[in-house]
């Protein structure tokens, strides 16, 4: 089973503009962490945000925020105020608590698209 | 600061012949990660080191593929006999925590491009 989901293969904004990238994730672990990665045209993975499964309160760096919706399963981000840099593709990722397994690696989805038009 | 560093950029193989991968971590980290990236997908888990041992080699798809960190720091992975389904961006991650900080955010390389003809 697809551990995450993100439905937006492309997505379009303006540039200025705010945009949502949605991602769900499945887990029946209590304990984990929620990433987001950028991914520019040259190739490196860049850390943007991080989300505890117990942190009461969203989490937000700079420009970005991630809606976190517990129940929902749903970890959507938010980019305020787009930039033309901001194009590139995005991915949402999972870790769950190594409880039993050892090792729990970081689980990526399958990426969004995002291209901002000036 | 230095980040993770890969090399070589790019690789060009043909089908049957080995190849080897480097990564550099950043100096400290204790535990370091292989990706794999095929073309439009998101990158999927090959193996972990914590230190010099490797604790986890669920997600290397043959035998034809080996990982090794033989002194904690730099890693190689080496895939014999390469096909072409091995082509693919393959993505080294390190983090300065072990296993159990699964709140650690790992830092990615550039990666190597590998393709196979």
């Amino acid at each position: 089973a697809q551990k995450i989901t993100q439905t937006q293969p492309g997505m379009f904004v303006q540039e200025k503009e705010a945009v949502t990238l949605d991602c769900t994730y499945d887990t029946s672990d209590p304990s984990y962490g929620l990433f987001w990665y950028k991914q520019p045209s040259s190739g490196e993975m860049i850390f943007l945000i991080y989300q505890g499964s117990y942190d009461q309160q969203n989490a937000t760096e700079g420009r970005y925020s991630l809606n976190f919706q517990k129940a929902r399963k749903s970890a959507n981000l938010v980019i305020s105020a787009s930039q033309l840099g901001d194009s590139a593709m995005y991915f949402c990722a999972m870790r769950e608590a190594p409880w039993r397994a050892g090792n729990t690696p970081l689980v990526f989805g399958k990426g969004t698209r995002l291209s901002v038009i000036a | 600061g230095a980040g993770v560093s890969q090399s070589p950029r790019y690789k060009v193989a043909k089908r049957g012949q080995d190849v080897a991968l480097r990564c550099d971590p950043i100096s400290g980290h204790v535990s370091l990660f292989w990706y794999q990236q095929a073309l439009g997908q998101g990158p999927e888990f090959l193996t972990y080191f914590q230190n010099e041992a490797q604790l986890d080699k669920s997600g290397l798809p043959s035998d034809r593929f080996f990982a090794e960190r033989p002194e904690g720091s730099v890693s190689t992975l080496k895939i014999q006999r390469t096909q072409q389904e091995d082509s693919a961006v393959y993505l080294c991650a390190s983090s300065p925590t072990g296993m159990s900080s699964y709140n650690s955010p790992l830092h990615f390389g550039n990666g190597t491009r590998l393709t196979v003809t």
